[in-house]
């Protein structure tokens, strides 16, 4: 049973451009959406994170929305550049349950020149 | 610069060997995770523990899977007898859980191949 659904699984975009990535979840007892950013070689790091009880957060060029009757959140980008370029994974987690990250299948994003 | 460290960095070993890895967490960090991440089944969660007891290892191949916190600052994954299917990379995260969401930092993760 996949509990998140992530889309797309590439994307690629001209830089400056404003890539989206979405996330479909199914048990409406997660309280906490986090996204990761991975470099190959390298361990998936933190990149911005929302509790249900907000529908945006903005960190610097990236912006969560999140909709909760949809049960749906997804990953913007703005002015995206090629150092961007990287896989993104969408989790999800029972914040006060057994604190496990189910991640989605993950975004291949590459930003062109 | 705190980071959580992995050794080794990749193994490569023959199918029935034992294969151990080893994960440095933060200082001060009272939980530890286990990851393993494949191309057909994607980042998957193994095991963590708080304080160093196991609190869940429900990911885990028990026959053939171990983990443990011999103290606060080794975490170790163990593989006995090893099999090609166990091809992955595994990662080990730390973090710091109080009440609020307890942001995972991941290390670099081990490549394992087993031939």
């Amino acid at each position: 049973q996949q509990q998140v659904k992530q889309s797309p699984q590439s994307l690629i975009v001209q830089k400056g451009g404003i890539p989206i990535i979405n996330c479909a979840y199914e048990n409406t007892a997660f309280d906490y959406f986090p996204w990761y950013q991975q470099f190959p070689g390298k361990g998936p790091a933190l990149l911005i994170a929302i509790r249900p009880d907000v529908s945006e957060k903005k960190e610097g060029r990236f912006t969560i929305s999140f909709n909760k009757s949809a049960k749906q959140f997804s990953l913007h980008i703005m002015d995206s550049q090629p150092g961007d370029s990287a896989t993104y994974f969408c989790a999800v987690i029972f914040l006060f349950g057994n604190e496990k990250l189910t991640f989605g299948t993950g975004t291949r994003l590459t930003i062109i020149p | 610069d705190a980071r959580v460290t992995q050794t080794p960095r990749h193994k490569v070993t023959e199918m029935g060997q034992e294969v151990t890895m080893r994960c440095q967490p933060i200082l001060g960090h009272n939980t530890v995770f286990w990851y393993r991440q494949t191309m057909m089944q994607g980042l998957e969660l193994l095991a963590y523990f708080r304080n160093r007891a196991p609190l869940d290892d429900s990911g885990m191949p028990k026959d053939r899977f171990s983990a443990e916190m011999p103290d606060a600052t080794l975490a170790t994954l163990k593989i006995q007898p090893s099999e090609p299917r166990d091809s992955a990379v595994y990662f080990c995260a730390s973090g710091f859980k109080a009440g609020g969401p307890a942001e995972q930092f991941f290390g670099p993760g081990t490549r394992l191949t087993v031939l």
